[in-house]
C-alpha cells in the first residue's frame, strides 16, 4: 500500500506570497490532519479533516487554511507569507481519525520564506 | 491544556547500552500514547503505541508502558545500535479535551549513538 505523500517536497517563496501544499492520503484511509514543524515551536497540530469538514483546529492565525477533497486528497493553504512561516509541514492520514487510531506521516514538505 | 513533557536532549550513548527516554503527560479522561521516531530528512513512523493504562507498546527492541498512576510512558530499550540515532517524540491523542485526530507532540529527545 502506498505510503502518505507530499508535493511538493521544497518551495521556495518570499515574504507576501501564498503557498499551497498537497497531501494524498494511504488509500481507504479518511482522516487528514497538518502539522507544523520548527525547531523553536517543535511539532504543532494545525488542523484535521474528516470526510471533507474541517473537524479539529490548532491555534494558527487565519492566514492557515486547508480543505479536503471528495478523494480525501488535501491542500493547505497560507496567505500572506511571513518568515516565521519557514517550517516543515508534515502530512498524516488515519482511517478514521479516532484517538487511538495511527496517524501515518508523510515526508513533509520544507517551506522556506525569504 | 493537554501537554507532553520529554526529557531534554541530546542523549549520547555507545552502542549497546540500556535506553530510557522519559515521557510525562498532562490530560483529562483517558488518552492514548504513542512514540514517533524522526530520521534526518524524513517524516515521523510510528514506533509504539497503547491505547489504555497499563498496555504495554513495543517494537523493534523498544518499548514504553502506559502508567496512568504516574501520567508516564517512558520509552526504553535494552541494547541500542548506531542505527537507533534519531529523534523520539512522546505524543497523545483523546482525553477529555482533545479529540481524535489531533495529535500533541513533547518537543523531542535527540538520541545519537556511537560505535
Amino acid at each position: 500500500k502506498a505510503g502518505v505523500t507530499q508535493t511538493p517536497r521544497y518551495l521556495i517563496k518570499t515574504r507576501g506570497q501564498q503557498v499551497t501544499l498537497s497531501c494524498s492520503p494511504i488509500s481507504g484511509h479518511r482522516s487528514v490532519s497538518w502539522y507544523q514543524q520548527t525547531p523553536g515551536q517543535g511539532l504543532q497540530f494545525l488542523f484535521e479533516y474528516f470526510s471533507e469538514t474541517q473537524r479539529n483546529k490548532g491555534n494558527f492565525p487565519g492566514r492557515f487554511s486547508g480543505r479536503q477533497f471528495s478523494n480525501s486528497r488535501s491542500e493547505m493553504n497560507v496567505s500572506t507569507l511571513e518568515l516565521g512561516d519557514s517550517a516543515l509541514y508534515l502530512c498524516a492520514s488515519s482511517f478514521l481519525g479516532g484517538s487511538t487510531d495511527t496517524q501515518y506521516f508523510g515526508p513533509g514538505t520544507r517551506l522556506t520564506v525569504l | 491544556g493537554d501537554s507532553v513533557t520529554q526529557m531534554e536532549g541530546p542523549v549520547t550513548l555507545s552502542e549497546e547500552a540500556f535506553l530510557t527516554i522519559n515521557c510525562t503527560y498532562t490530560a483529562t479522561g483517558y488518552p492514548s500514547l504513542f512514540w514517533y521516531v524522526q530520521y534526518p530528512g524524513e517524516g515521523l513512523q510510528l514506533l509504539l503505541k497503547a491505547t489504555k493504562a497499563d498496555d504495554k507498546g513495543s517494537n523493534k527492541g523498544f518499548e514504553a508502558t502506559y502508567r496512568k498512576e504516574t501520567t508516564s510512558f517512558h520509552l526504553e530499550k535494552g541494547s541500542v545500535q548506531v542505527s537507533d540515532s534519531a529523534v523520539y517524540f512522546c505524543a497523545l491523542s483523546g482525553g477529555g479535551n482533545n479529540q481524535g485526530g489531533k495529535l500533541i507532540f513533547g518537543q523531542g529527545t535527540e538520541l545519537s549513538v556511537k560505535p
